[in-house]
């Protein structure tokens, strides 16, 4: 979506920390979304964060959001093989719609 | 969890004719569902919101006369393809929005591939 950015390819080492980042434009957005698509399958939601937060962890994934800056990051930590994927960003923009982000290509290398 | 189905997973078919792919919200009701389009390494776009007993909007430049959505019930969005023609093959996925939720959030099916020769 145009008005979500996303960096297209992260390479990262398995044990590593990933970090992946976004911005987004609109500042009424309530909630920030991180879902993982795998190969020809569905997105997965990861996890979101509610607008008033700084930050949100879940296990390995941390998510960031500086709302100043309308910049949202989404870490892994002790990247797995199976951590393999697409990941996309989305903001929530109105009547219930989500606008993506073009997705970041996380490949994990032994 | 929340979980959502789409049928078929794939559908190969001739040019001219119609597909219909079901969307299913199987442990929540939900009165708003998505259907969108994803090309090949593309993010997805959103072709029409499909809103339970009344007519889907659909997104700018989808024509609502091809991509016929219907969503009878709570549980159940259907888009149909019709006349369908090999520029319509791409991956079709639904979402829906689990209204039980403030937070907006919309659990995706695992998509359609549609090819269509």
């Amino acid at each position: 979506g145009e008005d979500v950015e996303q960096s297209l390819f992260l390479s990262v080492r398995e044990g590593d920390s990933s970090v992946i980042n976004c911005t987004y434009t609109d500042s009424s957005s309530t909630y920030l979304y991180w879902y993982k698509q795998e190969p020809g399958a569905g997105l997965q939601l990861l996890t979101y964060i509610f607008s008033n937060m700084d930050m949100k962890q879940d296990q390995r994934l941390t998510v960031l959001l500086n709302k100043k800056d309308k910049h949202l990051s989404l870490r892994i930590a002790d990247t797995q093989t199976g951590d393999s994927a697409i990941y996309f960003c989305a903001e929530n923009s109105g009547d219930y719609k989500l606008s993506f982000g073009a997705g970041t290509t996380v490949t994990v290398r032994a | 969890g929340a979980v959502v189905s789409q049928h078929p997973s794939r559908v190969i078919c001739k040019s001219g004719t119609s597909v219909k792919i079901e969307c299913r919200s199987l442990d929540f009701q939900a009165t708003t569902m998505f259907w969108y389009r994803q090309f090949p390494k593309q993010s997805l776009m959103l072709m029409a919101t499909s809103n339970e007993g009344s007519k889907a909007t659909y997104e700018q430049g989808v024509e609502k006369d091809k991509f016929l959505i219907n969503h009878a019930s709570l549980t159940l969005s259907t888009l149909t393809v019709t006349s369908a023609h090999p520029e319509d093959s791409s991956f079709y996925i639904c979402s829906a929005r689990d209204s039980r939720l403030s937070t907006d959030t919309q659990y995706f099916g695992p998509g359609t591939r549609l090819t269509v020769l």
